[in-house]
């Protein structure tokens, strides 16, 4: 079974601090991605990977970096935070070779005040 | 609008009853994915679907491209299956996925 895990769980930040959500998955995948969710929405991209090194620009990066450090490791950083960007952030990893299906991490829950 | 509409929003029903859900797409989806996401907010993959169907268990999916939306059947409702479902839809074979706003399913005993 895919294995994802998040850290921290829960995360409270001050307006204009930095953020970093931390993934890490066990099960070799090219593909790992940053969502977020919001009451309302369905999960939406923000940044996502294809391998070490490599990130890009989902459909609302604004105000988000991503690092991906190593083939396991994919970090989502929040260089000011701002109240909006309160949510639950979701990683996700996928085997990136045509079929894919997403394993998640267990998300954090971020509140900036 | 929504790329992705699901409905219903939300839905209540029995243990032991039965229930469709629905995913229509207003874009060229190539594969469609569904999620639960249980009371603990976990989400769990459900289906991986080509244009086909596919069957685990009580549940069934269907996926027509031509027609453009994909259903989940859950057949003999159990408690657990009490969640949010999430349909997902990839786009251009680029493994982006377009997610739906969900259906909040609560199954009462």
């Amino acid at each position: 079974e895919a294995a994802v895990t998040q850290s921290p769980r829960n995360k409270v930040a001050v307006t204009g601090g930095k953020v970093t959500l931390s993934c890490n998955q066990t099960n070799n995948h090219n593909n790992m991605y940053w969502y977020r969710q919001d009451t309302g929405h369905g999960l939406r991209l923000i940044h996502y990977s294809y391998g070490a090194g490599s990130t890009e620009k989902g459909d609302i990066p604004d105000g988000y970096k991503a690092s991906r450090p190593s083939q396991e490791n994919f970090s989502l950083i929040l260089e000011l935070a701002t109240p909006s960007q309160t949510s639950v952030y979701f990683c996700a990893s996928g085997e990136g070779l045509g079929v894919e299906t997403l394993y998640f991490g267990s998300g954090t829950r971020l509140t900036v005040l | 609008g929504d790329k992705v509409k699901q409905s219903p929003s939300a839905l209540s029903l029995q243990e032991g009853t039965n229930s469709a859900l629905r995913c229509n797409f207003s874009i060229a989806a190539t594969t469609v994915q569904w999620f639960l996401q249980n009371p603990r907010g976990s989400l769990i993959n459900l289906f991986y679907l080509v244009p086909g169907t596919k069957e685990n268990g009580r549940l069934k999916s269907a996926f027509d491209s031509k027609e453009s939306y994909s259903t989940l059947h859950i057949r003999d409702a159990q408690l657990e299956d009490s969640g949010t479902y999430f349909c997902a839809a990839e786009r251009d074979s680029n493994y982006q996925l377009i997610w739906g706003s969900g259906t909040k399913l609560i199954i009462k005993p």
